[in-house]
């Protein structure tokens, strides 16, 4: 079974400058989450998608940050301008099942450098 | 609101000695409980998890987990640690409703030496 996957693995851009990331989860899984990992802590979500509707977005930077799952699989986000402080590793992850009990998986994540 | 704190960033121990790691969490109920481990470079993979049941939960590569209801603890442990054990450790909490996400703690970085 094919794991999350994510794209690009690193990125590079300067501030005010905008970056999109992909994320494909595994076949089946309905829900779809967003996670920004700055380095020293643990992850924290951004959004979280079920099907293509979104259940939390409560915690994502909308004046700059934005995510769609258009059709209910793959999914993007985009940050728009970018600011040193969105230097991270945003980590795309799924799940079969929405509730608490559901695992999730993660993909690799992408390491964003802002400069 | 949910938290975690995982007391220790950075953890060093000898090849072959015990091994725990502590974290504790904030909930108004009992939430479902997890651990992942994290290599350089790598996504989090999943070491175990708690929903109810037997308060010592078994997980891969010889971890394993105890939950203490009285301590809103969820310590884990290994026996025997393993070099390629070293790696960063997240305990994390999903709270028991529909919803999902994982509020992660700050992680533990453990390093073994030979």
């Amino acid at each position: 079974e094919a794991g999350v996957a994510q794209s690009p693995r690193y990125k590079i851009i300067e501030k005010r400058q905008s970056v999109a990331f992909w994320c494909n989860p595994i076949s089946g899984h309905a829900t779809l989450y967003w996670y920004q990992q700055i380095l020293g802590q643990g992850p924290k979500l951004l959004i979280q998608f079920q099907n293509n509707g979104v259940v939390d977005d409560s915690q994502l930077p909308k004046d700059r940050f934005s995510a769609e799952r258009l059709k209910g699989v793959d999914s993007t986000l985009k940050i728009q301008p970018a600011k040193l402080e969105d230097s991270a590793v945003y980590l795309c992850a799924s799940s079969f099942r929405t509730s608490g009990s559901g695992e999730q998986y993660f993909g690799p994540g992408t390491r964003l450098t802002v400069t | 609101a949910q938290s975690v704190t995982q007391p220790d960033i950075h953890i060093t121990v000898s090849e072959g000695a015990s091994l725990e790691l502590r974290c504790n969490y904030s909930y108004g109920a009992t939430p479902y409980l997890f651990w992942y481990v994290q290599s350089p470079g790598q996504g989090l993979q999943l070491l175990l998890k708690y929903f109810s049941g037997d308060t010592l939960v078994q997980g891969i590569k010889g971890f394993e987990a105890e939950f203490k209801r009285s301590q809103s603890s969820f310590n884990l442990r290994k026996p025997s640690v393993h070099w390629s054990d070293a790696a960063e450790y997240f305990c994390a909490v999903a709270p028991g409703y529909q919803g999902g996400k994982l509020i992660f703690g700050q992680g533990t970085e453990l390093s073994v030496k030979p």
